[in-house]
């Protein structure tokens, strides 16, 4: 399967506890972005890299949030001192840097905050 | 506020029949993307459309962008209990800014 992978799946934690995803995107796309989405609403866009490089990140992503792309592969987003309002879908999703307006999503990461 | 307004919020149909969602925003869009997600999936793909007044059908889908490029429909003809998911439209820009989605259910 060459497409977006995640992992882990889902992810139960405490509140104040650490969390790491990992999201391993199509091989040949420059550019890999992070969304979080919760009940009822559509995906809410966090960060993106291209390459190595986070060219943006949102006001959503608040200073306990950090994502890295070390090698311009494989991406990490760490949350710290995780909130109950953390708990949501972590979608990660890749594009060419042509065509960066059709981006192809992982299965995502289900995060639950006890 | 949503950028993206999608109407219905919900909708739920008989297999058979036809049904259209919508997708309207004040913003002009260089192009405008449908995707379609399952439950603790992923979104997926369906088309992107890019020219105002376009069409494009997927089988039994059939997607407009509105001549201004604000707004955008989808059509499903003869759904079936596999066409279930939620609908999202998605406008470009460095980063996809997405509406809320449309809930389809299909009951056989």
């Amino acid at each position: 399967d060459t497409g977006v992978s995640q992992d882990p799946r889902h992810k139960i934690t405490k509140r104040g506890q650490n969390v790491t995803f990992r999201c391993d995107p199509i091989s040949e796309h420059n550019r890999l972005y992070w969304y979080r989405q919760t009940l009822g609403q559509g995906p809410e866009f966090l960060t993106y890299f291209q390459n190595e490089a986070q060219l943006e990140k949102s006001r959503l992503l608040s200073d306990r949030f950090s994502a890295e792309r070390p090698k311009g592969s494989f991406s990490t987003l760490e949350i710290q001192r995780t909130e109950q309002g953390d708990s949501a879908m972590y979608l990660c999703a890749s594009s060419r840097l042509i065509s960066y307006n059709e981006q192809f999503f992982g299965p995502g990461t289900r995060l639950t905050v006890l | 506020t949503q950028l993206l307004e999608q109407s219905p919020q919900f909708l739920s149909i008989q297999e058979g029949e036809n049904l259209t969602v919508y997708c309207n925003s004040s913003s002009v869009f260089s192009s405008l993307q449908w995707y379609r997600q399952e439950p603790g999936e992923g979104p997926v793909l369906l088309v992107t459309v890019v020219t105002g007044g376009e069409v494009k059908k997927l089988k039994r889908l059939t997607f407009q962008f509105g001549d201004a490029r604000k707004d955008s429909s989808l059509h499903i003809t003869a759904a079936q209990p596999g066409d279930t998911g939620l609908y999202l439209c998605a406008g470009e820009g460095h980063h996809m800014r997405f509406g809320a989605g449309t809930r389809l259910t299909v009951k056989p």
